[in-house]
């Protein structure tokens, strides 16, 4: 009874190419959301949704985009990788307001060669 | 600005306590986290604290808030060997009617024998 999931958990890959990481989760929460965390383990927000809305979007290059066909998946797609998106991408979903827990997927590694 | 500063690495010995600290920015914060990252896996929340508390005290955890001097604190006390694994400490920040997380770089806990 995974709560939060992604896939896959290992992506390696060529620059240049696109490729997409899927998350979903099944605890019913109405926000999603992408963050990365690069190879010193800092962690930053990249990007939030809310019931399928576009709420947060930080400073991300546009070759990232999210996508939220349900308020339970929040896909990233990455277009042209370059090397320095090697990283481990984070989802994680809440609800809104009070404490607002963010529940965390266990990561994709992605690794662009 | 947003900003959350903790010291990268702690050592100490199993049975000891450990005291990990933080330092935040955003005084209007409501509340503050820890979370725990184990090897290979997502983010974990431990515990927290709501802002107009000064103390919070769960098992073996004590965490400590002094809002002036906006530092949060957690204390581990008889730190075992499962309890090695990165502690981050986050603030909230409101964005657009929203609350996003802002994380520190995390610290590095090993205890050793």
């Amino acid at each position: 009874d995974t709560a939060v999931s992604q896939t896959p958990k290992y992506l390696v890959t060529q620059m240049g190419n696109d490729k997409s990481i899927k998350c979903e989760q099944n605890l019913g929460h109405d926000t999603m959301y992408w963050y990365k965390q690069d190879s010193k383990k800092f962690l930053k927000i990249m990007f939030s949704y809310n019931n399928k809305e576009l709420i947060i979007n930080e400073t991300v290059p546009n070759r990232f985009s999210p996508k939220s066909p349900d308020k339970a998946h929040l896909n990233l797609h990455i277009n042209s990788l370059e090397l320095g998106d090697s990283a481990v991408y984070f989802c994680a979903s809440s609800q809104v307001g009070g404490l607002a827990e963010q529940f965390f997927g266990p990561g994709t590694r992605l690794t662009v060669l | 600005g947003e900003d959350v500063e903790q010291s990268l690495f702690l050592s100490v010995r199993e049975g000891d306590s450990s005291v990990i600290n933080c330092t935040y920015t955003d005084s209007s914060s409501t509340y503050l986290y820890w979370y725990k990252q184990e090897p290979g896996a997502g983010l974990q929340l431990l515990t927290y604290i709501f802002s107009n508390m000064d103390m919070k005290q769960d098992q073996r955890l004590t965490v400590l808030l002094n809002k002036k001097d906006k530092h949060l604190s957690l204390r581990i006390a008889d730190t075992q060997t499962g309890d090695s694994a990165i502690y981050f400490c986050a603030e909230s920040i409101q964005s657009g009617g929203y609350n996003k997380l802002i994380f520190g770089a995390g610290t590095r806990l090993a205890v050793h024998p």
